[in-house]
């Protein structure tokens, strides 16, 4: 149980930002929230986690809520490449990485 | 490149026929996980291992078993595969620590005639 919710689909245009959310209503203070995507035909890669403050990396933007109930995936300019599933995932301890159902995410030339 | 390698990327057997899949790492990474992943759905997690500490979850069938003879290696063994097993099988590697990202292998496509 990946313990997190995320939309089936989402759609966006090319070279406009994308918001990816995810929920985790129920994530505990010692939780990170991870988030990969996979790429059609390959296996899952990493794009970004974060605890509590807002994380930048080359590829996307983490931005998570005060209350640590929710969080967003930004890529701020979308490409064709971009296209994927996304997973948001909850990890603590030594738990490993367990994979909610994704947000397909199709990207409009 | 430091790199999760699955051999091979495609493998057919028949029903029940037992068939061995294989992933090897250059990480250095402690820890090893396998995960199914079946047509539109999520991988889903079946074991890993932290060094040579095994851990099944709970809902992984006894037809599904795994070995790591040393730190690079890591086998999944299908003893007795069913049409239901045809599946990508994904191996990942990690540092230990649920902070750590994990390394994702490009996967083996199992077929079962």
């Amino acid at each position: 149980d990946a313990k997190t919710t995320q939309p089936n689909s989402m759609e966006s245009n090319e070279e406009e930002p994308v918001h990816l959310p995810c929920n985790h209503s129920t994530i505990s203070g010692t939780d990170y929230i991870h988030w990969y995507r996979q790429l059609p035909s390959q296996g899952p890669e990493y794009v970004i986690h974060g605890l509590t403050s807002n994380v930048n990396n080359r590829m996307a933007s983490l931005a998570i809520a005060e209350d640590r109930k929710s969080s967003t995936l930004i890529l701020h300019r979308a490409t064709l490449r971009d296209a994927a599933v996304y997973y948001c995932s909850r990890t603590s301890g030594n738990t490993p990485l367990v994979f909610g159902k994704g947000t397909r995410l199709s990207v409009i030339a | 490149d430091a790199m999760v390698i699955q051999n091979p990327r495609y493998q057919v057997t028949q029903f029940g026929k037992p068939v061995t899949l294989s992933c090897s790492q250059t990480l250095n990474h402690n820890v090893m996980y396998w995960y199914q992943q079946k047509s539109s759905q999520a991988p889903k997690l079946l074991f890993h291992y932290y060094d040579k500490d095994f851990n099944n979850e709970a809902d992984t069938p006894d037809n599904f078993q795994s070995r790591r003879p040393n730190t690079s290696f890591c086998f999944l063994d299908i003893r007795s595969p069913g049409l239901g097993d045809a599946a990508m099988y994904l191996c990942a590697t990690s540092r230990q620590g649920s902070y750590n990202e994990q390394f994702f292998g490009p996967g083996t496509r199992l077929t079962v005639l």
